[in-house]
């Protein structure tokens, strides 16, 4: 069965950094897209980027553009999504989930990680 | 401002035919790409509803039904019950954004 596990939460202060990761399992690794969406409290989803495994290639969206990168670990099966320069409006849950393709249904989900950016 | 539009709310008895509509533009569901739908409980992480604008994962109730013309997307939930209480999003690929884009949500409330 497929499963993606998240790292626990992290609580952080503003202008520092976070990393995040995402161990899938049930399938086979290089095969599927991992993207990352955040959900702010009381929020809706908000597509942070997508990395492909296969070859490590990235695509962010413009408004995290040069805060955000995304890596994988092939050997252990994992993702990795780190965030820099936190804001307190960086304050949410961020899910890995994973996709087929750049525009395919995200079909499992982790359990989501809190990030809390708090002075 | 969410690139994909959403309704904040709607509501039904049970029993009941709720839809909710996910508009968009030329340049995401009219591109054309697909409309996926989420379903969400507090507390709990989106679970895939509907793929590629119509099609049901394995274990969801056929009661939920999408549909997709032009730049807007449907979802139906008929014979609405207590259950169904939830948030919605609508999903679909923004070409000239290169990036996923959600709906706002919809929190359906049976009454």
């Amino acid at each position: 069965q497929v499963h993606l596990l998240q790292s626990g939460g992290e609580v952080k202060k503003p202008g520092a950094s976070v990393k995040v990761s995402c161990k899938a399992s049930g399938y086979t690794f290089i095969v599927y897209y991992i993207h990352w969406v955040r959900q702010a409290p009381g929020q809706g989803l908000e597509w942070v980027g997508r990395i492909n495994p296969n070859d490590g290639g990235t695509v962010f969206a413009q408004k995290f553009q040069g805060r955000v990168s995304m890596t994988r670990d092939t050997s252990i099966d994992t993702v990795y999504m780190e965030l820099t320069t936190l804001r307190s409006d960086d304050t949410a849950i961020y899910y890995c989930t994973r996709g087929a393709t750049y525009s395919r249904e995200n079909d499992f989900w982790g359990q989501g990680t809190l990030v809390t950016v708090s002075s | 401002q969410s690139v994909l539009t959403q309704p904040p709310s709607v509501s039904g008895a049970p029993g009941q035919r709720v839809t909710i509509f996910c508009t968009g533009s030329s340049s995401n569901i009219g591109a054309p790409y697909d409309v996926h739908w989420y379903q969400q409980f507090p507390g709990a992480a989106p679970k895939l509803l509907i793929f590629g604008n119509h099609n049901r994962p394995s274990g969801v109730p056929d009661r939920f039904s999408g549909s997709k013309s032009g730049t807007s997307a449907s979802l139906a939930i008929t014979g609405l019950q207590a259950e169904d209480e939830a948030d919605y999003y609508c999903q679909s690929y923004d070409t000239s954004l290169s990036a996923v884009v959600f709906g706002g949500g919809t929190k359906v409330t049976v009454l």
